[in-house]
């Protein structure tokens, strides 16, 4: 039971360039959630997907898309990367029933636009 | 508006001392409350949370927070700190006005415990 894997760990761009983050996660849950963290600014939620074939957009959409390919797996991808983009991404998931809202987290991608 | 606050960048504490962590609230209804860990180069770990019940929640690693409805607090606490709890702490709070399903997470408190 690996929990959420996010791929790749580490990756740097050159402005302009696109790029795709891949997490899935193996505990059947409904909600998929994509983050940034940046110093001073705490956690901000990008997108997130309530449940399968439904994507929302969170507090800090601009440049980003994203896919909720099927159940396990929730892509963020960048079109054409930008400087201000240079954080660490987190994916994340969670249950819907009542009282299962906490929220697992992957181990992030610590992305640099140049 | 919903939100969730934690008034200190930073808590310093001696290794073998209690610890608290503050985090205050604002929601509309019964709130559901959560604290979590990220430690250095780590994706946030949750910890423990309040959904109904008793006020006091115990969680992992010897940590509890005690909810108070009246103070709207849900401050994080442990009797005896330990240098490995050195770390990032986040207060969060469910989100109700999107239909549940977003958290909304405060801006952290560092805790650094001294041996």
């Amino acid at each position: 039971n690996a929990g959420v894997t996010q791929t790749p760990k580490f990756q740097v761009l050159k402005t302009g360039q696109s790029m795709t983050l891949q997490c899935a996660q193996d505990m059947n849950h409904n909600s998929m959630y994509w983050y940034r963290q940046d110093p001073g600014m705490g956690l901000r939620l990008i997108y997130y997907s309530a449940s399968e074939g439904t994507t929302d957009k969170g507090e800090v959409p601009n440049g980003y898309n994203v896919s909720r390919l099927n159940k396990r797996e929730f892509s963020l991808r960048l079109e054409s990367a930008a400087p201000s983009q240079t954080s660490v991404y987190f994916c994340a998931s969670r249950e819907n029933s009542a009282g299962l809202y906490e929220q697992y987290f992957g181990p992030g991608t610590r992305l640099t636009v140049t | 508006a919903q939100s969730v606050a934690q008034p200190e960048d930073q808590v310093n504490v001696a290794e073998g001392n209690p610890l608290t962590v503050k985090c205050t609230y604002s929601v509309s209804g019964n709130p559901y409350l959560f604290w979590y860990v990220q430690y250095p180069n780590r994706g946030l770990q949750f910890l423990l949370k309040y959904i109904t019940g008793d006020n006091l929640v115990k969680g992992s690693y010897g940590f509890e927070a005690e909810f108070n409805k009246s103070q709207t607090s849900f401050h994080l606490k442990k009797p005896s700190a330990l240098v490995s709890d050195s770390a990032l702490y986040f207060c969060a709070v469910r989100d109700m006005t999107t239909g549940g399903f977003k958290t909304i997470f405060g801006a952290g408190t560092r805790l650094f415990v001294k041996a």
